[in-house]
Parts: structure tokens; C-alpha cells; sequence
């Protein structure tokens, strides 16, 4: 089954105390991003790779960084999460790039303490 | 002021009703319209693309767009009670530097009641 995967879907966390999230598509595609989702705001997005090794920040990239080593995997990384970065985050993927058919992970949902 | 402006409802309609879902946006640059459906404790999924103003419809699914107007609607007829969710509204533009940039609407939600 195509599809995006997320992992941990829920995490609760203490301020500074780093942690990843990963993401991983099996639909061989080259496009991947993160988004924060909070309400009133919408998704925003936070980082986006248009392939391996090409990352490039999205709206509100600060306090997080990403890897992409893979083609397969995206992980989005909080160093030193702070409170504010308690959000709903979806990771998506897409064939070549933003303006394909995006599709979305099941979400991780973060609170940090 | 915000790019794209959306209701969050809820908005609650009888099941078999026609749902009329909207949003305004201020920039004059967005060129592809999108609906997106999210069901809680879901990603976001694709229901409607379109470039043009005018109507694209699928199945019980309409999509409008007026560019003069700065407004695009999401119609849904006859609808179920498998319509609610939180459906969002997508622009998207083009950027001077080259690539493009995607912005969501807040989003609105439907609860369709038997």
C-alpha cells in the first residue's frame, strides 16, 4: 500500500530535551516536506527536500533541522524543543514537487512541557 | 491580514443537504486552487485541483473558483455523514526567485447529522 508513515504519532516531551520524528514514503518519491498544523494558523510549513541531499526552509524553519540521506526518509529533528513548538506535525510527499498531488502522513501529535 | 482567509465553522448540516464551503484570499498572484478533506487523527488528503476560475466537478463534488472575486467555493451534494471532517482550502503561487509557495486556509468544519 502507498503510503506515508510517521512515528512516534504521539509524544509528550520536556522543554530541551532533543528529539526526532521520522517520516518515511514508499512511493519513490522525490519531494518531501514537514508542516505544523495549530489552530487559527493552518499547516504551515517548516522544511521541505526536493531530493536527496536538497533541503530548503519552508515558512517557520526555526528550531528544527532535517536530514535527507535517503530518498525514502525525512526525519525532522527539535535539538532543544521549546513549548511553543507544541503542534499537530504532518510530514507529506509528492513525485517531483510541490505542485503534484501531495500526500500526507497520519500526524504527529507533540507536546512539550 | 492573511493571504487566505477561511470560516472554521462548525458548520452543521441534514444529511442530503448541499454544503457550500468557501474561502477569500487577498492575493491576486495565486494561480491553483485546491480542496483538501481531513478526517480527525488524519493527514489531510487531495479531493480538488483546479487552475481556472470556473466550476470543475467531481461526482458530488463542485469546485469554484473566481478569480475577479478572490473566492473559491467547494460545493458537495447530496451530502453523507462520511463528509464530515475539516476540509481545507490551498493556493498556490509562483515566487520571483523561482519554485512555488503553497498556503493553507485554517480550515472549516463539516458535521453532517443523520
Amino acid at each position: 500500500e502507498a503510503q506515508v508513515t510517521q512515528n512516534p504519532r504521539y509524544l509528550i516531551t520536556v522543554t530541551g530535551k532533543k528529539l526526532t520524528v521520522t517520516c518515511s514514503q514508499n512511493m519513490n518519491h522525490e519531494y518531501m516536506s514537514w508542516y505544523r498544523q495549530d489552530p487559527g494558523l493552518g499547516l504551515r510549513q517548516i522544511y521541505y527536500s526536493m531530493n536527496v541531499e536538497v533541503t530548503d526552509k519552508g515558512d517557520v524553519p526555526e528550531g528544527y533541522k532535517v536530514s535527507r540521506k535517503e530518498k525514502r526518509n525525512f526525519p525532522l529533528i527539535l535539538e532543544s524543543p521549546s513549548p511553543n513548538q507544541t503542534s499537530l506535525y504532518f510530514c507529506a510527499s509528492a513525485q517531483r514537487g510541490i505542485t503534484d498531488t501531495q500526500y500526507f502522513g497520519p500526524g504527529t501529535r507533540l507536546t512539550v512541557l | 491580514q492573511k493571504e487566505v482567509e477561511q470560516d472554521p465553522g462548525p458548520l452543521s448540516v441534514p444529511e442530503g443537504a448541499i454544503v457550500s464551503l468557501n474561502c477569500t484570499y487577498s492575493n491576486s498572484a495565486f494561480q491553483y486552487f485546491m480542496w483538501y478533506r481531513q478526517y480527525s487523527r488524519k493527514g489531510p488528503e487531495l479531493l480538488m485541483y483546479t487552475y481556472s476560475s470556473g466550476n470543475k466537478e467531481d461526482g458530488r463534488f463542485t469546485a469554484q473558483v473566481d478569480k475577479s472575486s478572490k473566492y473559491i467555493s467547494l460545493f458537495i451534494r447530496d451530502s453523507q455523514p462520511s463528509d464530515s471532517a475539516t476540509y481545507l482550502c490551498a493556493m498556490m503561487r509562483g515566487l520571483a526567485g523561482g519554485g512555488n509557495k503553497l498556503t493553507f486556509g485554517t480550515g472549516t468544519q463539516l458535521k453532517v447529522e443523520l
